[in-house]
C-alpha cells in the first residue's frame, strides 16, 4: 500500500466550479502535511501547509482529519489557471523529507 | 534571490554510459534534497544532505547511484552505469535548516535510450 494516495483524475471542471480532492496517509506517525502544485514539465511549488484547525488562502482551503487520515484540498471559483497536477505530501520523522501522492490533474475548463 | 538551479535541464544517454547530474541550492540552506519521478508513479525521495554530510540515503536505488556535496554548496548525482530504468526526471530540493519548507529546481529530465 502506497504511503500516500491520490485519486489521479483528470477531474474536468468548467470555469467558476467548486472542486475537491482528497488524499489519504497509512502512516499515523506524519506529522505534517502539504499541497503542492506542478504545472507540466515545471517542478512542485508549494501551495500551501495543512492544519488540523483547517487553513484558506483565499480561494484554496485545507484540512487535514487525523483520525480518518485524509487531507483535503477545496478550490473554490475555479479559474483556467488552476489547471495543473495538485500533489499531497506528507512529513514523518526527522530531515523533513517528503512523501509524495501521485498527483491529482484538475482541467479547468471555459 | 535565486531559486534552485539544476544542471543539465535534459540528458539523453544510452545505456551503460555514466551522467552527472548539478544542482546549487538556494544560498545558505543547508538542507538539500534529491527526489526522483520515473514515468507515471510518484515523486519519490533519495537522499538528504545537511551541509556536505548524508543525512539520510534510504532511498537510492542502488550502487551505481552516486552523490556528493564536496562544501556543503552544490551537490552531484552521479550514476554510473546508467540503465533503461533510470530514466526519469531528477529534482532537487533545498531549505533552511529546521525548515520544512523546501524549495524544487526545475529538474533534470534523464532519458537512457
Amino acid at each position: 500500500r502506497k504511503e500516500v494516495e491520490q485519486d489521479p483524475g483528470p477531474f474536468n471542471v468548467p470555469e467558476g466550479a467548486t472542486v475537491a480532492f482528497n488524499c489519504t496517509y497509512s502512516n499515523s506517525a506524519s506529522q505534517s502535511f502539504f499541497w503542492y502544485r506542478q504545472d507540466c514539465r515545471k517542478e512542485p511549488k508549494l501551495l500551501m501547509s495543512v492544519y488540523s484547525s483547517g487553513n484558506e488562502d483565499g480561494r484554496f482551503t485545507a484540512q487535514l482529519n487525523r483520525a480518518s487520515q485524509y487531507i483535503s484540498l477545496l478550490i473554490r471559483d475555479s479559474k483556467l489557471s488552476d489547471s495543473a497536477t495538485y500533489l499531497c505530501a506528507s512529513i514523518t520523522g526527522g530531515g523533513n523529507k517528503l512523501t509524495f501522492g501521485t498527483g491529482t490533474q484538475l482541467k479547468v475548463e471555459l | 534571490e535565486a531559486g534552485v538551479t539544476q544542471f543539465p535541464s535534459h540528458s539523453v544517454i544510452e545505456k551503460g554510459q555514466t551522467v552527472t547530474l548539478r544542482c546549487d541550492p538556494i544560498s545558505g540552506h543547508d538542507n538539500l534534497y534529491w527526489y526522483r519521478r520515473v514515468m507515471g508513479k510518484e515523486i519519490k525521495f533519495l537522499l538528504h544532505f545537511v551541509k556536505e554530510s548524508k543525512q539520510d540515503e534510504s532511498g537510492m536505488p542502488n550502487n551505481r547511484f552516486l552523490a556528493e556535496r564536496t562544501g556543503g554548496t552544490y551537490s552531484t548525482l552521479k550514476v554510473q552505469p546508467a540503465e533503461l530504468e533510470d530514466s526519469g526526471v531528477y529534482f532537487c530540493a533545498s531549505s533552511q535548516r529546521g525548515s520544512e519548507r523546501g524549495y524544487f529546481g526545475p529538474g533534470t529530465r534523464l532519458t537512457v535510450l
